[in-house]
């Protein structure tokens, strides 16, 4: 059983560049939260997809956004990147309906803003 | 104030000594409570969770929990060296659905 995968895993790209990043549920979960991890933090809550829509979203600005297709695997965009955008993202999968914090990560992509 | 407060640490314990790490929330309405293990380099893992008031153990591990006093906390009891990890403490807030972490403890048991 095949749990959250996330590619890329590591990526480097330059400010003002634009990155997306993709995430695959563990099998039976329809629900899709992004986080950033910056080092030394815990993770920020970006938004939580569910049913193809953006159920709930942080304290992120536009600049970030998202995609669920219809298969559950989901997108996260980030434009216009800055040098604070360098964090680990990560994504985490749940069955709908269940209780909201019983998640299961994924091991990331680590993204270098230069 | 922060959401969830956790001290940073690092914490360190010998190996069969009981780790304490401790936790507290801003949110009075909140219900649910999380505990995940963070192995560097790694991603998070739930190890725990809470509901309501009291003890809740799974083997060496016991969560409690005390809303009236916005407090949650996790007992290691005989540490061991592969417990060495940053926990994170995670609270549903109702307000915004969504799951809130601290910025995690860093535990290190010495063998």
């Amino acid at each position: 059983d095949a749990g959250v995968t996330q590619s890329p895993t590591h990526l480097i790209k330059t400010r003002g560049q634009q990155v997306t990043l993709r995430c695959s549920p563990k099998s039976g979960h329809d629900t899709v939260s992004w986080y950033q991890q910056a080092l030394g933090q815990g993770p920020q809550f970006i938004f939580q997809y569910y049913e193809e829509e953006e159920r709930q979203r942080g304290n992120f600005p536009d600049r970030f956004s998202g995609h669920q297709f219809p298969n559950y695997s989901s997108e996260l965009n980030v434009n216009a990147l800055l040098l604070g955008d360098s964090a680990l993202y990560l994504c985490a999968s749940s069955p709908g309906g269940r209780i909201a914090g019983e998640l299961f990560f994924g091991e990331g992509s680590r993204l270098t803003v230069l | 104030q922060k959401e969830v407060e956790q001290n940073s640490g690092p914490l360190s314990v010998p190996e069969g000594a009981i780790a304490s790490l401790n936790c507290t929330y801003s949110d009075r309405v909140s219900q649910s409570f999380f505990w995940y293990r963070q192995y560097s380099g790694k991603s998070p893992e739930l190890i725990m969770s809470i509901y309501s008031n009291g003890d809740k153990e799974d083997g060496r591990f016991t969560a409690q929990l005390n809303k009236a006093s916005q407090y949650v906390s996790l007992l290691i009891r005989d540490s061991q060296p592969s417990d060495s990890a940053t926990y994170l403490c995670a609270v549903h807030m109702e307000y915004g659905n969504k799951l809130v972490f601290g910025a995690g403890t860093i535990l290190r048991v010495k063998s």
